[in-house]
């Protein structure tokens, strides 16, 4: 089946910093989306993209859908502590009545004051 | 709206014990899934279903059934419980429209499940 790789796993940074993060799949999608998760929570959504190219942003947050849809990035600028979390990416393909999402394993960003 | 709600929030299961995880929302969605997500892993699908009386298998389905009979619960069950199936679950709702911009997933906050 299709798999996306993220990375990094885990990134320790300080408050301030920028962060970016990535995803790649095997495989094109024709949407992708960012979740952030904290702990004991369900994935909420971030930014979702639905054409490649697209470079879309939600506050500190940018993402981009890569030209070849087999990508996307996430950025956060100006990290604070409440940037915290688990970030996930996920690709999905329309078409039928499917709705799967693959999503990758994640990274989790610790971010110190 | 109190968007997509699961309950329990935590349960320990003996193994070859049976049990129903609840979902339900009231979004009026159209969409339902069930997710799995393993330590340190993203989220696999389970089953989901596009509509009352209507599921299909995801990619995790062996070990669970599920049922919609209304528009708002998709009710997950394990018949024979087995410590592989110790995870957290996930429940997620969406509206598909007729676009493709329409499909937000929204998720519960999870049910813990350990199976000893």
């Amino acid at each position: 089946g299709q798999q996306l790789n993220q990375s990094p796993q885990s990134m320790f940074i300080q408050e301030g910093e920028d962060v970016s993060m990535n995803c790649t799949s095997s495989s094109i999608f024709n949407t992708w989306l960012w979740y952030k998760q904290d702990p004991g929570e369900g994935p909420v959504l971030l930014i979702a993209l639905y054409k490649a190219g697209e470079l879309t942003s939600n506050g500190r947050l940018t993402a981009q859908f890569g030209i070849t849809r087999k990508d996307s990035f996430l950025n956060i600028s100006a990290s604070i502590p409440s940037d915290v979390g688990i970030y996930f990416c996920a690709g999905m393909n329309y078409g039928g009545s499917q709705g799967n999402l693959i999503f990758g394993k994640g990274t989790k960003l610790s971010v110190k004051p | 709206n109190a968007g997509v709600t699961q309950t329990p929030k935590f349960r320990i299961l003996k193994i070859g014990q049976s049990m129903t995880l609840q979902c339900t929302q009231d979004m009026n969605h159209n969409y339902m899934y069930w997710y799995r997500q393993d330590p340190g892993m993203g989220l696999k699908l389970i089953y989901y279903s596009v509509g009352a009386g209507i599921t299909d298998k995801g990619e995790v389905p062996n070990g669970y059934n599920v049922s919609r009979s209304t528009t708002e619960d998709f009710p997950l069950r394990l018949e024979l419980a087995a410590p592989s199936q110790t995870s957290v679950y996930f429940c997620a709702s969406s509206h598909r429209g007729t676009g493709t911009y329409t499909d937000t997933q929204y998720f519960g906050p999870g049910t813990r499940l350990t199976v000893l």
